[in-house]
């Protein structure tokens, strides 16, 4: 079975704060796709990112970056000098190759303080 | 290239009463899937769509909750009768192909059993 793990439920950090927030999966599949979603206050789901599991290249975007540990099975997400606009509700995601659904994290909740 | 669209954004019922929750994928996508997140939990898979067919609905909570896809276009999910457990955000999403690793979310309904 597949599950993701999302151990912080809630972080609050003071803007230009760096923040990780970790995830964890568990998957038997060898070949699977990982992902992170942002849920801000409005609602929707944003895309940020999608990994191939036989890519382990860490991954940077601006401000953000990604930490991929095969050996660990966990994909940890970095957001540098914090902003108030990143406070939202983030998922980590997994989906196997062959199935169709994702399996989502519980998320968890990020509070930026000005 | 408009979205993933769901209507309505918000529905607030009493226990009870029976909802339709729509979503219109993006053209020409013939995978559509459900997903719902309940009181803080983990975003959950529902079901899924080939155009009109259900290819899995394996995460459908009891048989109150009925979908359908109508000519492969939209698609529609009625909780009848609904229960205060219910209360959650449905997302729906959409994609393209066979592998289909990018899912498309539309902006999610809010739902509120009373």
């Amino acid at each position: 079975a597949q599950k993701v793990t999302q151990a912080q439920t809630e972080i609050s950090v003071v803007e230009k704060e760096d923040v990780t927030l970790d995830c964890v999966y568990e998957t038997r599949d060898t070949t699977y796709y990982l992902f992170w979603y942002k849920q801000p206050p409005s609602g929707e789901l944003v895309f940020l990112i999608r990994r191939n599991s036989f890519d382990e290249q860490n991954e940077i975007s601006g401000r953000y970056s990604w930490n991929f540990q095969k050996s660990t099975s966990s994909f940890n997400f970095t957001i540098t000098a914090s902003q108030v606009v990143d406070s939202a509700v983030y998922f980590c995601a997994l989906k196997g190759i062959y199935g169709q659904n994702f399996v989502f994290g519980p998320g968890t909740r990020l509070s930026v303080l000005p | 290239e408009a979205g993933v669209t769901q209507f309505p954004s918000h529905s607030v019922i009493e226990k009870g009463q029976t909802v339709t929750l729509r979503c219109d994928p993006i053209s020409g996508h013939d995978n559509l899937y459900w997903y719902r997140r309940v009181m803080g939990k983990e975003i959950k898979f529902l079901l899924h769509f080939v155009k009109e067919s259900k290819q899995d609905e394996s995460g459908m909570p009891n048989n109150r909750f009925l979908a359908e896809r109508t000519g492969g276009t939209y698609s529609t999910l009625k909780v009848q009768p609904a229960e205060l457990e219910d209360s959650g955000v449905y997302f729906c999403a959409s994609s393209q192909g066979l592998e289909a690793y990018e899912q498309y979310f539309g902006p999610g309904t809010r739902l509120t059993v009373t």
